[in-house]
């Protein structure tokens, strides 16, 4: 399973954009990249997934560049209930072994 | 309702006892997940299973087990629960194109 690589926290202000990069070397060819968000004592929500490109919700933007070695989550205009753990996770989606690996994620923090 | 429902909610329980977590789905999702979740850290992956005759080990199976009893029906079962068990459990079902997540059962072992 490819290991992903994202940052422990981020703080940001409301109103702001925030940007959360993760990376994932080790991607393979039919690997699916698929962002979370968790609030405490919760479990994980699905927000985004992507497989090159751009892809665009009414929640957030996944930007993935051409070599698929990295992604970013784009969550415009925050609000304070935002704040929330981000798992960035990648996996065969259509394989018969599908089942993803949760990493430490982002703890993202929007102060007033 | 919830699409993933889990029960119970919270419980705490003896070290030595036999305790069962119950999932149940609505999606109609064959692939059904036990994750466990301590604080400050992921989700670690339990036992998966893809249909009602398939069962996984996922990373810490050690000290549970789990039954599918019907598509819909997973659980998960702790035979001699010990303190280090205790947790935050979240059960979780897939048609492979993401996760749905139930709202978690949180365990506590004295």
């Amino acid at each position: 399973l490819a290991k992903t690589t994202q940052p422990i926290s981020m703080d940001s202000y409301e109103g702001q954009e925030v940007n959360i990069t993760c990376s994932h070397n080790n991607i393979a060819t039919n690997d699916y990249i698929t962002w979370y968000q968790q609030f405490p004592s919760q479990g994980p929500r699905f927000i985004i997934q992507g497989y090159k490109t751009k892809v665009t919700n009414e929640v957030a933007s996944l930007f993935i560049p051409a070599d698929r070695k990295s992604s970013t989550l784009s969550l415009p205009r925050v609000s304070l209930s935002d704040t929330a753990v981000y798992y960035c996770l990648v996996g065969d989606q259509g394989g018969s072994n599908y089942k993803l690996t949760f990493g430490k994620g982002t703890l993202l923090t929007v102060n007033p | 309702d919830a699409d993933v429902t889990q029960t119970p909610r919270n419980r705490i329980t003896k070290t030595g006892k036999r305790i069962m977590l119950e999932c149940s789905q609505t999606k109609g999702h064959d692939r059904m997940y036990w994750y466990r979740q301590d604080p400050g850290l992921g989700l670690r992956l339990i036992y998966y299973s893809f249909d009602v005759k398939d069962i996984n080990k996922g990373e810490i199976s050690d000290g549970y087990s789990v039954s599918r009893q019907a598509q819909a029906k997973f659980s998960l079962s702790l035979e001699s629960a010990i303190p280090n068990q205790t947790a935050l459990y979240f059960c979780a079902t897939s048609d492979g194109s993401g996760y749905t997540f139930g709202s978690g059962t949180r365990l506590t072992v004295v």
